[in-house]
């Protein structure tokens, strides 16, 4: 079983809809929380970062960690069809010197 | 800044060639990783330096990958021989630790070398 799950898509939905991306992992010492966006013939870029449990908001995006559920979500809402990309979720524990562990990706279109 | 910059972007090869992929981190990141990014197994890390040593080469798959950093601002990554199941996307990363609350974890990453291995 893999670290970090992540349903790889595609997921196609109309622009202006919400958008939720998901993924579980199964090491209860993560406690740092990424996710990465990536187009397409680019690198990942850090989009989003959370500490712990709770919500975060940046703009039209969500980042939610439930660590009791050992699950992740990144909402975006009145999405665009330039937020067509592959979203990455990442994570590593308390220690700085530990390895991100990067889940497989799940790829977005929306639609215009 | 220029950001990570990699070459070459792509490359095809044989079967049992060398292939040496180069990168130039950010400057001032004291950081660097290289990663495969393939459909079936993702983004893996396959080591990292720090301060240009090598920490952590747990993910490089076997013998015939090594990587090195012989200054701040170059590193390579070098398969002999190739093998087709080596073909994937290759990105190089850099971070600085020291950059803000989480300047660790925000790696920049390069644009990425595709190889392809016949």
């Amino acid at each position: 079983q893999k670290e970090v799950e992540q349903d790889p898509g595609p997921l196609s939905v109309p622009e202006g809809a919400i958008v939720s991306l998901n993924c579980t992992y199964s090491n209860s010492a993560f406690q740092y929380f990424m996710w990465y966006r990536q187009y397409s013939r680019k690198g990942p870029e850090l989009l989003m970062y959370t500490y712990s449990s709770g919500n975060k908001e940046d703009g039209r995006f969500t980042a939610q960690v439930d660590k009791s559920s050992k699950y992740i979500s990144l909402f975006i809402r009145d999405s665009q069809p330039s937020d067509s990309a592959t979203y990455l979720c990442a994570m590593r524990p308390y220690s700085s010197a530990s390895k991100i562990i990067f889940g497989s990706g799940t790829r977005l279109s929306i639609r215009p | 800044d220029a950001g990570v910059i990699q070459s070459p972007r792509h490359e095809v090869t044989e079967m049992g060639q060398e292939v040496t992929l180069r990168c130039k981190p950010i400057s001032g990141h004291n950081s660097l990783f290289w990663y495969r990014q393939t459909m079936m197994r993702g983004l893996e890390l396959l080591i990292y330096f720090n301060n240009n040593v090598p920490i952590d080469d747990s993910g490089m798959p076997e013998d015939r990958f090594s990587a090195k950093m012989p200054n701040a601002s170059f590193s390579t990554l070098k398969i002999q021989p190739s093998e087709p199941r080596d073909s994937a996307v290759y990105f190089c990363a850099s971070s600085d630790p020291g950059q803000g609350r989480h300047g660790g974890d925000t790696q920049y990453f390069g644009p990425g070398t595709r190889l392809t291995v016949l």
